[in-house]
């Protein structure tokens, strides 16, 4: 079993729809990591947090300690967020080490 | 801000044939470390480095090779190239502290080795 596990893997909507893209892992963990990675292939961060729900913009993330479970919500999708969308959490306790899922494909139609 | 630049973008080698990925930040980021990105799974740690003068292997560390001479630089060396090295590989950097550990990312380096 994959220490981080995502799904879907793959996820198609309409421009407008709400998404909602989940990750579960199964290791103790001191925050949880939210990437995007957009088809010219950058990575960037979008959260780091260790408890309850942060919101950017139209991006929020939320998590459960207790579950092992976290979710990413994007509200009133656009095309441009048309991006593969990752969660990784840190590896036995060291905090900087990270494990990754293997990516949430989201493609959003106008 | 330049944040992290990795270099060269793209590369082509022979199997057999050496060579440096450049990574370089300017961020002042105690923590450094290189990924590969294969189709279907996920990033993968190479080597990492929590500061100049240590390094430490990651995941996959096997036919390549670090050093951190300066807090700005992390070159990664593919030491005798092999078509599994065909990759995309990420170089990454951080403050030390879990509690500021937002990983910054270069922009890749599409790898193939024939």
């Amino acid at each position: 079993k994959n220490e981080v596990e995502q799904s879907p893997q793959n996820l198609t909507a309409q421009e407008g729809e709400f998404i909602t893209i989940n990750c579960s892992y199964s290791v103790g963990i001191s925050a949880l990591h939210w990437l995007q990675q957009h088809p010219g292939g950058g990575i960037v961060s979008l959260f780091m947090l260790s408890s309850g729900k942060k919101k950017h913009g139209r991006l929020i993330a939320t998590i459960n300690i207790q579950e092992k479970h976290s979710s990413l919500h994007i509200t009133a999708s656009h095309p441009r967020d048309s991006a593969v969308y990752i969660c990784a959490v840190p590896h036995g306790g060291a905090t900087n080490k990270l494990i990754f899922g293997t990516g949430t494909l989201l493609a959003v139609q106008p | 801000n330049a944040g992290v630049t990795q270099t060269p973008k793209f590369q082509v080698l022979k199997t057999g044939q050496s060579m440096t990925l450049q990574c370089a930040q300017d961020m002042n980021h105690e923590y450094m470390s290189w990924y590969r990105q294969d189709p279907g799974m996920g990033l993968r740690l190479i080597h990492y480095s929590v500061g100049a003068g240590i390094t430490d292997q990651g995941e996959v560390p096997n036919g390549y090779n670090v050093s951190r001479s300066t807090t700005e630089d992390f070159p990664l060396r593919l030491l005798s190239a092999a078509p599994s090295q065909t990759s995309v590989y990420f170089c990454a950097s951080s403050y030390k502290s879990w509690a500021k550990n937002i990983q910054y990312f270069g922009a890749g380096t599409r790898l193939s080795v024939l």
